[in-house]
């Protein structure tokens, strides 16, 4: 077990272009979490899956920004028309999740750092 | 909705010696988890140490030990016998009980002196 790995973990591109990051779990975890994180600031929730289905997004996830998680095992995250300010660490995070799952331990990724020209 | 706050943006420690730092957060509800988060320069973001609100003992994990105060919704974390490789930020963070996300602090950056 690796740990919970993603992809790139540079971006630099052209403002109004699109972006996909990739993120692949610890095998076991059932729970998905992806996180912004910029400059000085404490990480900030977009949004997270159980298995395949998506269970809560942040109002910071505009509509710019979509996730999946297809086959309940690695996610994407996509931002289309890139602008400026989605420059940031994009971090993701793992778990297992059920009743109680507050308690349980978040693993977080390396992160994507994303700068938008 | 809940918020966590870290008043002390850096703080420095000399090395072996002892620091505090500092978290509030402000919830409503009565039972919930609180976590600190070590996110060393460029490194992956790691557990430190965590709490149960229902719990009244204070956790501790070797050299970390929080100072948890449910009613002034304060938790504060101590290191002691500081090491170079303490130097990081962290990061306080709410969860709720049942809850998926959690909600951080904006962080303090610790330096440890030679």
């Amino acid at each position: 077990d690796t740990g919970v790995s993603q992809n790139p973990r540079h971006k630099i591109t052209k403002r109004g272009q699109n972006v996909t990051f990739r993120c692949d779990p610890i095998s076991e975890h059932n729970r998905l979490y992806w996180y912004r994180q910029t400059l000085g600031q404490g990480p900030e929730f977009l949004t997270y899956f159980q298995n395949e289905a998506q269970l809560e997004k942040s109002r910071l996830l505009s509509d710019r920004f979509s996730a999946e998680r297809p086959k309940g095992s690695f996610s994407t995250l996509e931002i289309q028309r890139t602008e400026q300010g989605d420059s940031a660490m994009y971090l993701c995070a793992s778990n297992f999740g059920g009743r109680g799952a507050g308690q349980e331990t978040q693993y977080f990724g390396p992160g994507t750092r994303l700068l938008v020209l | 909705a809940q918020t966590v706050t870290q008043s002390q943006p850096e703080m420095s420690v000399q090395e072996a010696e002892t620091v505090t730092l500092s978290c509030t957060y402000d919830t409503s509800e009565s039972d919930y988890y609180l976590f600190w988060y070590k996110q060393p320069p460029s490194r992956q973001m790691i557990l430190v140490i965590r709490q149960e609100a229902y719990k009244q003992q204070n956790a501790t994990e070797n050299r970390f030990s929080v100072n948890f105060q449910k009613a002034a919704k304060s938790f504060s974390l101590k290191i002691s016998d500081s090491q170079l490789g303490d130097a990081a930020m962290y990061f306080c963070a709410y969860r709720s009980t049942n809850a998926g996300k959690s909600t951080f602090g904006d962080g303090t950056t610790l330096t440890v002196k030679p």
